[in-house]
């Protein structure tokens, strides 16, 4: 079966330092990789995605995410943790052709 | 990138009640549109995938007949809870794709809470 696993259910961070939220995924073929922020109550928002080609991939609001297809892992990084990243943070595959999978989401909060 | 939007974005109503909840694609034509529902603290759990102008296609364990969805055109899908109950409230999201496989836009979301 398809399956996004993302290990921690929360991760705190203090501001200044470096964030990241993990993800691994258990999908058959070479699938389509995401990462989407939600704030409360809302919906989601796209952060970046990897299709193919460089396995560091740049998105939105200064996070990039790697992709390492041995370890089927695609963990989101930032360099610099603001508090308004606080969020809700859910990694997705989509294998071709096939629906999204979401992982179970990791909640991020920066710390002043 | 692409808008979606969700009308209403709250709604409370009397259990056996029935509530529509429209998702639109404001500038592009979404040719498949998938409706999730998420419950606290929890991930999206896909509901139904539709296409336009035929029948959705229901996920394992979603009542088609209490959850109808309608997508009538290519800017345009529809769910209705109906006769909802209050095991029925919920956050529900849609997020519509175009022709290209790798995206998919999510809407605001609706949360529905059912007295």
């Amino acid at each position: 079966a398809q399956s996004v696993a993302q290990p921690e259910d929360q991760v705190n961070v203090a501001e200044g330092n470096p964030l990241t939220v993990k993800c691994t995924y258990s999908v058959s073929g070479n699938p389509y990789l995401f990462w989407y922020v939600q704030y409360p109550n809302r919906g989601l928002q796209f952060l970046l995605k990897y299709i193919t080609g460089d396995n560091l991939v740049k998105g939105s609001y200064g996070f990039e995410a790697e992709f390492n297809k041995s370890q089927t892992s695609f963990h989101l990084k930032k360099p610099s943790a603001l508090v308004s990243d606080s969020a809700l943070y859910f990694c997705a595959v989509r294998p071709y052709g096939q629906n999204f999978v979401f992982g179970p989401g990791t909640r991020l909060s920066v710390l002043p | 990138g692409a808008v979606v939007s969700q009308h209403p974005s709250r709604v409370i109503c009397k259990s056996g009640t029935s509530v529509k909840i429209e998702c639109r694609s404001l500038d592009f034509q979404a040719t498949t549109m998938f409706w999730y529902r998420q419950f606290p603290k929890q991930s999206l759990m896909l509901m139904a995938t539709s296409n336009e102008g035929s029948k959705a296609t229901y996920e394992q364990g979603v009542e088609k007949d209490k959850f109808l969805i309608n997508h009538a055109s290519l800017t345009l899908s529809t769910l209705t809870v109906t006769s909802a109950h209050p095991e029925d409230s919920s956050f529900y999201i849609c997020s519509a794709s175009g022709y290209r496989e790798d995206e998919q836009f999510f809407g605001p979301g609706t949360r529905l809470t059912v007295l």
